[in-house]
C-alpha cells in the first residue's frame, strides 16, 4: 500500500510557464514533507521542505503548498527552467523528520524549450 | 563540504558471492539512513542509524542482509549471499536538521 503517492509519472512545460507537481500522502502521522530533484546516476537532490504546522513555504523560484485536510501537497516551479528538466520526488517524514523518509514513484518533469 | 562519499559506484557480482557497500556520511550529522531504489518499488528505506545505533531495520528484505556503524564516519551494508533481485541501486543519506542529504548511490548488479 503506497502511503505516498505521485499520480503523473511525467510531466511537459513549456519554458518560463509554471510546473506544478502533485503528491497525496494517506499516513496522518507524516508532519514532515520534503522535495527532492533526481538527474540519472545522481542521488537524490534535496529542493525545499514544509513542516505540517505550515502551508506554504517559498525558496525563489520553487514554492510548496501543504492541504493537511485534503493530505495533499504541490511543488510549483516559476519560472521553469530547462535546467529543471529531472525527475522528482515527494517525500514524507514523521517525528518533525528525524524518522526514514516515505517516498512516492517521482514525476519525470521535461521542459520544453 | 564532500557530501555523503559512497562506494564502490559499480558492483557487478556472480549469485551467492558476499557484496559490501559502503558509506562516509557528512561530518556532524547524527543520523544515517540506507535506501535501496528499483524500477518496481522505487525508493524505499531499509534501515537506520542514530548515533551509530540501529533504530529502525523493519526495510531490511531479509536475514541476507545486514548493516553496521562501527564509528560515527562510517558505515557498511552486506549482502550475503547475494541474488539476482538484489540489483538495484542503493543510496545512503546522512541528516543535518531535518533534510536528508543523499550520497551518489551504488549501482548493484547480481548476474
Amino acid at each position: 500500500d503506497q502511503q505516498v503517492k505521485q499520480n503523473s509519472p511525467s510531466l511537459s512545460v513549456q519554458e518560463g510557464r509554471i510546473s506544478i507537481l502533485n503528491c497525496d500522502y494517506t499516513n496522518s502521522m507524516f508532519d514532515y514533507f520534503l522535495w527532492y530533484k533526481k538527474y540519472p546516476a545522481e542521488g537524490p537532490t534535496f529542493l525545499i521542505s514544509i513542516s505540517s504546522i505550515k502551508d506554504k513555504n517559498e525558496d525563489g523560484r520553487f514554492t510548496v503548498f501543504l492541504n493537511k485536510s485534503a493530505k495533499h501537497l504541490s511543488l510549483h516551479i516559476v519560472p521553469s527552467q530547462p535546467g529543471d528538466s529531472a525527475v522528482y520526488f515527494c517525500a514524507a517524514s514523521g517525528m518533525g523528520g528525524a524518522d526514514g523518509l516515505t517516498f512516492g514513484k517521482g514525476t519525470h518533469l521535461i521542459i520544453q524549450p | 563540504d564532500a557530501g555523503v562519499i559512497q562506494s564502490p559506484r559499480h558492483e557487478v557480482t556472480e549469485m551467492g558471492q558476499e557484496v559490501t557497500l559502503r558509506c562516509k556520511p557528512i561530518s556532524g550529522h547524527d543520523y544515517l539512513f540506507w535506501y535501496r531504489q528499483t524500477m518496481m518499488r522505487g525508493l524505499e528505506l531499509l534501515i537506520y542509524f542514530n548515533n551509530n545505533v540501529p533504530i529502525d531495520d523493519s526495510g531490511m528484505p531479509e536475514d541476507r542482509f545486514s548493516a553496521k556503524m562501527p564509528n560515527a564516519s562510517f558505515s557498511t551494508l552486506k549482502i550475503q549471499p547475494s541474488e539476482p533481485r538484489d540489483s538495484a541501486v542503493y543510496f545512503c543519506a546522512s541528516r543535518g536538521f531535518q533534510v536528508q542529504y543523499f550520497g551518489p548511490g551504488t549501482r548493484l548488479t547480481v548476474t
